[in-house]
């Protein structure tokens, strides 16, 4: 069955650290990925997907099929990137993983 | 164009009531998603649409809930003999389909029961 796992409910770092942000999936088949974010008080919105294999907001994800993993890193975390941040599989629907709070402190 | 569009925004009801809550997906969209978002809870599945049709109603929780969408667009949740765990954010999406593309979210509609 598709799942998806972030085992950390919250992440606090500290400016200008690295961040990431972990993500496993269950899932036999190619994998559709994605992680979306979701700022305080705004709808969630997509932050970037596998396939299009792009950095935004300084964030990139590798897919690596071996470990069933779609991490999301960031070099230099901001203030700006406190937000609720979820991955999501995609198979004929989307499965969300229960989401990571990452707090970025001045 | 508007993205996904659900009202209310809140609604605060009384144990028992029933409440229906509405879903303008993006024009075009074929497929639409229900989800619920409890506090500090993930995104919980509900149903999808794909047109008018429910491929994937596994995640209603009871038969007091229920949806339907009309004309390929607007879609509706309702929830009958509403109970106090009913209490969430529930969210819509909507997805033009195709291979690795995106679900645009609502802003949700928070749900009291009271």
């Amino acid at each position: 069955a598709q799942r998806v796992t972030q085992p950390e409910k919250l992440l606090s770092v500290f400016k200008g650290a690295p961040v990431e942000l972990k993500c496993n999936y269950s899932y036999s088949g190619s994998p559709e990925l994605f992680w979306y974010v979701q700022y305080s008080r705004q709808r969630l919105q997509l932050l970037l997907r596998h396939i299009s294999r792009e950095s935004i907001k300084g964030f990139t994800a590798d897919l690596n099929k071996g470990e069933t993993s779609f991490h999301l890193k960031k070099p230099f975390a901001q203030e700006e990137d406190s937000a609720m941040y979820y991955c999501a599989l995609y198979f004929n629907k989307f499965y969300f993983g229960s989401g990571t709070k990452l707090n970025v402190k001045p | 164009g508007a993205g996904v569009s659900q009202s209310p925004s809140n609604k605060v009801t009384e144990k028992g009531k029933d409440v229906e809550l509405r879903c303008d997906p993006i024009s075009g969209h074929t497929a639409l998603y229900w989800y619920r978002q409890s506090l500090g809870q993930g995104l919980e599945f509900l149903i999808y649409f794909q047109g008018n049709s429910a491929p994937d109603k596994s995640g209603l929780p009871s038969d007091r809930f229920s949806a339907e969408r009309t004309g390929g667009s607007v879609s509706t949740l309702t929830i009958q003999r509403t109970q106090q765990e009913d209490s969430a954010v529930y969210l819509c999406a909507s997805r033009i389909g195709g291979a690795n593309t995106e679900a645009f979210f609502g802003q949700g509609t928070r749900l009291t029961v009271v």
